[in-house]
């Protein structure tokens, strides 16, 4: 069975940051990309990040270009997002998700908020 | 970017009644078009791929059509447990994008 374990969220000041991990198993961690995708309370969906299965390529949309890095260690099966210089807009539910283009397997979810 | 253009909003139908979300792309995403049901408190769940593909253990009375910029998911005889949100998702073109959403609810 596909299991994906997000930890790591909570509430953040604007302009500081936060690191999110998820914990994959039950499929072969290596060879799926992996994502991110986050959901504003009461809102749609944003992809927000993804990775190759060896790592070495990444993709953003402008919204979190530059301040999110996503990164994997395919040892462990875990995914991380590095998140900083934080905004309230970047409050919302982060999903970890497997990626095939699109996102068959979701985790629970890790909520994060950015407020003073 | 894509911007995917989900409707209705919001949906109101009877147990047993068939009903229709639709998406549609600003360009031709040749099919690459993923539907997604989240239930209230609950992660989403893929429910249909390549525009009409059914992901594994989904009900027959779920289906989905369509081809270029316009597409549509089609629930036949409605249960209670559908009561749900639905998103479509494109996959053709980063950045990857999603229509914003239907709420279904019981009448």
């Amino acid at each position: 069975e596909v299991q994906l374990v997000e930890t790591g969220g909570g509430l953040v000041q604007p302009g500081r940051s936060l690191k999110l991990s998820c914990v994959a198993s039950g499929f072969t961690f290596n060879n799926y990309w992996m994502s991110w995708t986050r959901q504003a309370p009461g809102k749609g969906l944003e992809w927000v990040a993804s990775i190759t299965n060896s790592g070495g390529s990444t993709y953003y949309p402008d919204s979190v270009k530059g301040r999110f890095t996503i990164s994997r260690d395919n040892a462990q099966n875990t995914l991380y997002l590095q998140m900083n210089s934080l905004r309230s807009e970047d409050t919302a539910t982060y999903y970890c998700t497997r990626d095939t283009g699109l996102f068959d397997y979701w985790g629970q979810g890790v909520m994060v908020t950015v407020s003073s | 970017d894509i911007q995917m253009t989900q409707s209705p909003a919001s949906l109101s139908a009877s147990l047993g009644e068939t009903v229709t979300i639709e998406c549609r792309a600003s360009e031709d995403i040749y099919s690459n078009l993923a539907w997604y049901q989240q239930k209230p408190g609950n992660s989403p769940q893929l429910l249909i791929y390549d525009a009409n593909s059914l992901a594994d253990g989904v009900p027959s009375r779920f289906s989905g059509s369509g081809s270029g910029t316009q597409y549509s998911l089609k629930i036949n005889s409605l249960q209670s447990e559908d009561v749900a949100s639905y998103f479509c998702q494109q996959y053709n073109n980063y950045p990857w994008t999603f229509g914003g959403g239907t709420k279904l609810e019981l009448k």
